[in-house]
């Protein structure tokens, strides 16, 4: 089921540089998110978006820009990477409110910053 | 602000022990979700709680949402080594799900 996708799968990028992580999906799902993967930390909220146009800081926004002009496309942009940026980037989306809200989570991003 | 937390934070089991992990939360939680992710993959659904003191089973998965909805448990009966993986919890506060930490599960032939 490739419902929700991501590009790149794997990325090495060096410090500074700007990197854009793209994420689609095919469901029309109201809600989107991104969250970042490390050891000890487990899934932590970068940014979400409620729908087209609307996005809002998560727990761990610094550094990171996302936009949502397109209900199915959700990038997440590192203006400037940094070491600690490396990680594994999850994007995920849900249909929105109701009573069975699953999270549906792409492949995830692999990106590593040297 | 909101916070998950879940422990054991990991877990080696010989197969056919039984596994628990624990997830609570610091606030009142409107529903609880599980999800698993296998080594190298990404979180898959498992189940979703929303009652006060709800248990749901799911072959040897048992999972339970506390009276409070501040805690939940899932466990796992009779481990297998399709077991292994990371668990999360993932906690509804008054918007989004607050995931926690998650519990990786090592489960030994």
């Amino acid at each position: 089921d490739a419902g929700i996708t991501q590009s790149p799968r794997y990325k090495i990028t060096e410090t500074g540089r700007q990197v854009t992580l793209m994420c689609h999906q095919t469901w029309s799902h109201s809600y989107m998110f991104w969250y970042r993967q490390d050891l000890g930390h487990g899934l932590r909220l970068i940014y979400y978006s409620a729908a087209a146009d609307i996005t809002d800081k998560g727990e761990v926004p610094d550094g990171y820009v996302v936009s949502r002009s397109k209900t199915e496309n959700f990038p997440l942009t590192l203006e400037s990477a940094t070491r600690s940026q490396t990680s594994v980037y999850f994007c995920a989306s849900r249909p929105g409110t109701g009573s069975l809200d699953t999270i549906y989570f792409g492949e995830g991003s692999w990106l590593t910053v040297v | 602000g909101q916070q998950v937390m879940q422990i054991p934070q990991y877990q080696h089991v010989q197969e056919g022990e039984d596994f628990t992990t624990y997830c609570n939360s610091s606030t009142t939680l409107s529903n609880i979700q599980w999800y698993k992710q296998r080594p190298g993959g990404h979180p898959v659904f498992l189940i979703q709680l929303v009652k006060s003191g709800e248990v749901k089973k799911q072959k040897r998965l048992t999972f339970q949402f506390g009276e409070a909805k501040k805690n939940s448990s899932l466990h796992i009966t009779a481990t297998q080594t399709t077991d292994v993986g990371t668990y999360f919890c993932a906690g509804r506060g008054s918007n989004q799900f607050y995931f926690g930490t998650g519990t990786s599960l090592t489960v030994i032939p």
